[in-house]
């Protein structure tokens, strides 16, 4: 399975933009890259999920580089609530196990008031 | 459509005794997974269950099993427990579909301790 490659923690102040990086230099041609997010005491949920096209939703925007081999999830305002832990998890389309989500050790965000 | 719920939120449990911890899923979600999640690390695999049957597993010994039962429950075993099998454990349900677009759907997890 496709390694990905975050960095341990960043901090935010509220209602500024916030940029996640994440690396995957080892990324198949048919691995999908997914977000999910632990809040506090609270089980992960999924944000975003995108394959070469830059992708939004109500909750971020997922900025795919050219070459695959990175992405960026964008908070465009960040709120207190959205202090958590944030997972980038490759997929493989052709994956027999379908349920099998890797996480790897995430992002934590700190949001400052 | 009701959320997933875990069942006990909390369970202290001593080494070498049995557990069963409980799952409900998403109404209409046919799949189960459950993860294993240490403290400060990323949740585990564990395994899968697709209609009633293991479909996937991660890199765990046989004192884990799992059953899933047609009205969406599901549970969780964990025979001869040590003192690392203390974590939190989710269970997450999805519909079978293209493996890389299902969104998994999250409880909020039953936290173990072994003492």
């Amino acid at each position: 399975d496709a390694k990905t490659t975050q960095p341990n923690s960043m901090e935010s102040n509220e209602e500024e933009p916030v940029h996640l990086p994440c690396n995957h230099s080892t990324i198949s041609g048919t691995d999908y890259i997914h977000w999910y997010r632990q809040l506090p005491s609270q089980g992960p949920e999924y944000v975003i999920h995108g394959l070469t096209s830059n992708v939004n939703n109500r909750m971020a925007s997922l900025a795919i580089a050219e070459d695959r081999k990175s992405s960026t999830l964008i908070l465009h305002r960040a709120t207190l609530r959205d202090a958590a832990v944030y997972y980038c998890i490759l997929r493989g389309a052709l994956s027999s196990n379908t349920g099998k989500l890797i996480f790897g050790q995430g992002t934590t965000l700190q949001v400052k008031p | 459509e009701t959320g997933v719920t875990q069942s006990p939120t909390h369970l202290i449990k001593t080494r070498g005794q049995q557990v069963t911890l409980r799952c409900s899923s998403q109404s209409g979600h046919n799949t189960v997974s459950w993860y294993q999640q240490a403290l400060g690390q990323g949740p585990q695999f564990i395994f899968q269950y697709y209609r009633e049957e293991e479909n996937g597993r991660g890199n765990f010994p046989p004192r884990f099993s799992g059953l899933q039962f047609p009205n969406y429950s599901s549970e969780l075993n964990v025979n001869a427990l040590e003192l690392d099998d203390s974590a939190l454990y989710l269970c997450a349900s999805s519909e079978l579909g293209l493996a890389a677009l299902n969104e998994q759907f999250f409880g909020p997890g039953t936290r173990l301790t072994v003492l």
